[in-house]
């Protein structure tokens, strides 16, 4: 079993659809987690960034913590085809400095 | 801020042959990370520089590779004789606190 397992898709959604993203995670003491968006050949670009548990926004994003599930979510409101893209979750223990990544979930917005 | 910057974009190479990339981070980042990425798989953590000290270093990165921080600003990541399951993208972020990486463009390496 991986650490962090994310569905690879494709998620296939129309334009202007909420679209919920998902990582679940095996690791009890991981603590901070990113949430990472990635077009074709490129470096992943970073989204949000949170600690422990909670939500926190930014713009048409929302990230959802929920260690007690050990289950995490990215929520897109108002989905444009700029936002398709490979979206990667990733998290980490207190005291290291190594994130682990999911494998990413394909996101298509259809226009 | 320029960003974080990887040299080469690509690179083509014969199996058995020597390779180093080079990495310039965000200038006020002291923390520099490689990782490396296969097509349909996540970016997998090989090395962390905290200004010039590589302080830890993934089971991935074989004798074959080494990894280097002179001076605490650019680095280098070299690998040996390669293989052709070294065929990824080469991937180098920084950050100035835990958490939040910036990561480059990569370096796509293919070995044939």
């Amino acid at each position: 079993q991986k650490e962090v397992e994310q569905d690879p898709g494709p998620l296939s959604v129309p334009e202007g659809a909420i679209v919920s993203l998902n990582c679940t995670y095996s690791n009890s003491a991981f603590q901070y987690f990113m949430w990472y968006r990635q077009y074709s050949r490129k470096g992943p670009e970073l989204l949000m960034y949170t600690y422990s548990s909670g939500n926190k926004e930014d713009g048409r994003f929302t990230a959802q913590v929920d260690k007690s599930s050990k289950y995490i979510s990215l929520f897109i409101r108002d989905s444009q085809p700029s936002d398709s893209a490979t979206y990667l979750c990733a998290m980490t223990a207190s005291g290291t400095y190594k994130y682990i990544f999911g494998t990413g979930t394909r996101l298509k917005v259809l226009a | 801020d320029t960003g974080v910057s990887q040299d080469p974009r690509h690179k083509i190479t014969k199996r058995g042959q020597n390779v180093t990339f080079r990495c310039d981070p965000i200038s006020e980042h002291n923390r520099l990370y490689w990782y490396r990425q296969t097509l349909g798989q996540g970016p997998e953590f090989l090395t962390y520089f905290q200004n010039e000290a590589q302080l830890e270093k993934s089971r991935l990165l074989s004798d074959r590779f080494s990894a280097e921080r002179p001076k605490g600003s650019f680095s280098t990541l070299e690998i040996q004789r390669t293989e052709q399951g070294d065929s990824a993208m080469y991937l180098c972020a920084s950050s100035l606190v835990e958490g939040g990486y910036t990561f480059g463009s990569g370096t796509r390496l293919t070995v044939v």
